[in-house]
């Protein structure tokens, strides 16, 4: 167990539709990223929030946005979806990016698109 | 741009045995760090190792060891008495210092034979 959580663990949606993935990070990082993995494909890093601000933007759609709020949780939202965003999507949490610190990864929330 | 291959989609190991999983980068950069997550059929990411490309000793954890040749962009696991357990997907990922923006090889899907 890494220590971040994420829900839902699973989410079946329509095509058009919003969702909105929540993350919590390990007690004492500041550090929240999100990841998108395609089936049987390497992670693509979507952004990262720090201290509740954005540091940086990966691949991610404009259809997609984040939000680190005080308590240091993250959300990520999803929206118009099409049947290509099904994906396994990690959270990631880490303490201080500028040290090059390890990233642990919560289990996933895997997004299905009908 | 950074870009991590790793050339072996699929590699077998029997129980008890070593095998080595490759990986290369490309980067300008002179400070970054390396890493070898492994994801098993749960799919939760788990970090096995850690490499701080200033650092000439490779990393060791328990069975698992690294060969970091820095001249030559090369940063291979190896996998010593594997068990079943060891079985999953492995990824080897490379991160520049001070940057948010980690980024995955491909993968490589290890079978252990009993």
């Amino acid at each position: 167990d890494s220590g971040v959580t994420q829900t839902p663990k699973h989410l079946i949606t329509a095509t058009g539709q919003r969702v909105t993935l929540r993350c919590s990070p390990r007690s004492g990082d500041l550090s929240v990223y999100w990841y998108q993995q395609s089936l049987d494909q390497g992670l693509q890093f979507l952004i990262h929030y720090y201290n509740g601000e954005e540091r940086a933007k990966g691949n991610i759609l404009e259809r997609f946005s984040a939000q680190q709020f005080p308590d240091l949780h993250s959300e990520l939202n999803l929206s118009s979806l099409e049947l290509g965003d099904s994906a396994l999507y990690f959270c990631a949490s880490s303490v201080d990016p500028a040290s090059g610190d390890t990233q642990y990864f919560g289990p996933g929330t895997r997004l299905t698109v009908l | 741009a950074q870009t991590v291959t790793q050339s072996q989609p699929e590699m077998s190991v029997q129980e008890a045995e070593t095998v080595t999983l490759s990986c290369t980068y490309d980067t300008s950069e002179s400070d970054y760090y390396l890493f070898w997550y492994k994801q098993p059929p749960s799919r939760q990411m788990i970090l096995v190792i850690r490499q701080e490309a200033y650092k000439q000793q490779n990393a060791t954890e328990n069975r698992f060891s690294v060969n970091f040749q820095k001249a030559a962009k090369s940063f291979s696991l190896k996998i010593s008495d594997s068990q079943l357990g060891d079985a999953a997907m492995y990824f080897c990922a490379h991160r520049i210092y001070n940057n948010n923006d980690m980024r995955f090889g491909a993968g490589t899907r290890l079978t252990v034979k009993p």
